[in-house]
């Protein structure tokens, strides 16, 4: 699995937009990216997924690059239900018989 | 549809006692995973079954075993329980081919005393 780094922590308020990036310099041509949210004591939640360009669903939006070195999620409009734990993830699913988790980013939202 | 089950919630076991831990995946998953999250390593994946075969382990010592049934739920034994067994245990469950992302369970908080 390619490595990962994104930041610690970031802090934002409610209403504004988040955005996570993501670097993977050593993604691998077959890899997807692919990011989850954790809330204390709760199992990891799949919110996105993407391979290349933009990928948007109804929570998220994810843009990647051309050169797929680094990944953004972004989140819209975030609330105080918004404070987790997000991680990315790199990896080709067909091969990857395990997630490999970071520390991830905790975002803290504040009222 | 129903998510990933995990029974217990809460288990509280002495040091040298051992512990099941159960999973039901959803409907139709026929991968399940576990993975060991503690506040110092972060969560770290201990094993992966299909079709009732181990398929990968993560590294962690022969106390900690695994098995899955046709009906693609998951057991997890842990032996002569330490300390630092103490945790949330987490199941996540895929179809065959793992394209969809995994769903994980709430998970199992086993406290070791």
């Amino acid at each position: 699995l390619a490595k990962t780094t994104q930041p610690i922590s970031m802090d934002s308020y409610e209403g504004q937009e988040v955005n996570i990036t993501c670097s993977h310099n050593n993604i691998a041509t077959n890899d997807y990216i692919t990011w989850y949210q954790q809330f204390p004591s709760q199992g990891p939640r799949f919110i996105i997924q993407g391979y290349k360009t933009k990928v948007t669903n109804e929570v998220a939006s994810l843009f990647i690059p051309a050169d797929r070195k680094s990944s953004t999620l972004s989140l819209p409009r975030v609330s105080l239900s918004d404070t987790a734990v997000y991680y990315c993830l790199v990896g080709a699913a067909e091969r990857d018989y395990k997630l490999s988790f970071g520390a991830g980013t905790t975002v803290t939202v504040r009222a | 549809k129903a998510g990933v089950t995990q029974t217990p919630r809460y288990l509280i076991k002495t040091r040298g006692q051992q512990v099941t831990l159960s999973c039901s995946p959803i409907s139709g998953h026929r991968s399940v995973s576990w993975y060991q999250q503690t506040p110092g390593q972060g969560l770290q994946f201990l094993f992966e079954y299909f079709s009732e075969t181990q398929r990968n382990k993560g590294n962690f010592p022969g106390r900690f075993s695994g098995r899955q049934f046709s009906n693609s739920r998951s057991e997890m034994n842990v032996s002569t329980l330490e300390l630092g067994d103490s945790a949330l245990y987490l199941c996540a469950s895929s179809l065959a081919d793992r394209e969809n992302g995994y769903t994980f369970g709430s998970g199992t908080r086993l406290t070791v005393v």
